[in-house]
């Protein structure tokens, strides 16, 4: 059983930079993009974007400038950075494993998700 | 981008109902098309893949089907565990794009 566990800092201002870490318990790390999702409240669900065990990673355009993503495989980790919020960045960030073949590309397990947010 | 348009964006049904919601690609994007139940305060999960094939542990109750580019999530006799918002996502290409959500609550 795969386990993503999440964690970050906030509540954070405008034109700081948000920092979210998430730990895979369970199985390889290997294999897999993995994947960060944002729900802004009352919002649909944003992909942001993703790395793999190989640090090769795909972003979303419309946050691409704005977006870091890393991955430390001996510890089984990545994490994000987005600089320059707003608060239209607040949301709930998510993050989640994605499968690398067409046929798997969906998001099959997800961390809780910390609500970040973004004020004056 | 893809667009993903889900309807309805909530209803209100009763334990026992058959549930349909619906989800239209502004693209062909084959069977590249997935749903999920999320409840407040947790992970969402998933339900069904590749348009129509169950996740592992999902009860059967639960169907997607799809026609084109609309696509469907059936839930065919509605139980109390049920009473969460569902939501697609395409799979056909990035970006990786959502649906809206569906709120189901209770009539």
């Amino acid at each position: 059983q795969v386990q993503l566990q999440q964690w970050g800092a906030g509540p954070l201002k405008p034109s700081e930079t948000l920092s979210l870490t998430c730990a895979v318990n369970g199985e390889s790390f290997s294999g897999y993009f993995w994947s960060w999702l944002r729900q802004p409240p009352g919002k649909g669900m944003e992909w942001i974007g993703e790395i793999n065990h190989d640090g090769i990673t795909n972003y979303n355009p419309s946050l691409k400038s704005r977006v870091t993503t890393s991955v430390d495989t001996t510890r089984k980790r990545f994490s994000l950075r987005l600089s320059d919020v707003t608060a239209a960045d607040t949301a709930v960030y998510y993050c989640a494993r994605r499968g690398i073949v067409p046929a798997n590309y969906f998001f099959d397990y997800w961390g809780q998700g910390p609500l970040v947010t973004v004020s004056s | 981008d893809i667009q993903m348009t889900q309807s309805p964006s909530s209803l209100s049904a009763s334990v026992g109902d058959r549930v349909t919601i619906t989800c239209r690609a502004s693209q062909s994007i084959s069977h590249y098309l997935n749903w999920y139940q999320h409840k407040p305060g947790k992970a969402p999960n998933l339900l069904i893949f590749a348009a129509s094939t169950l996740q592992r542990g999902v009860p059967s109750r639960f169907s997607g089907s799809r026609s084109g580019t609309d696509f469907t999530l059936t839930i065919s006799s509605l139980q109390p565990e049920d009473f969460a918002t569902y939501f697609c996502q395409q799979n056909y290409n990035s970006p990786w794009t959502f649906g809206q959500g569906t709120n189901v609550e209770i009539k």
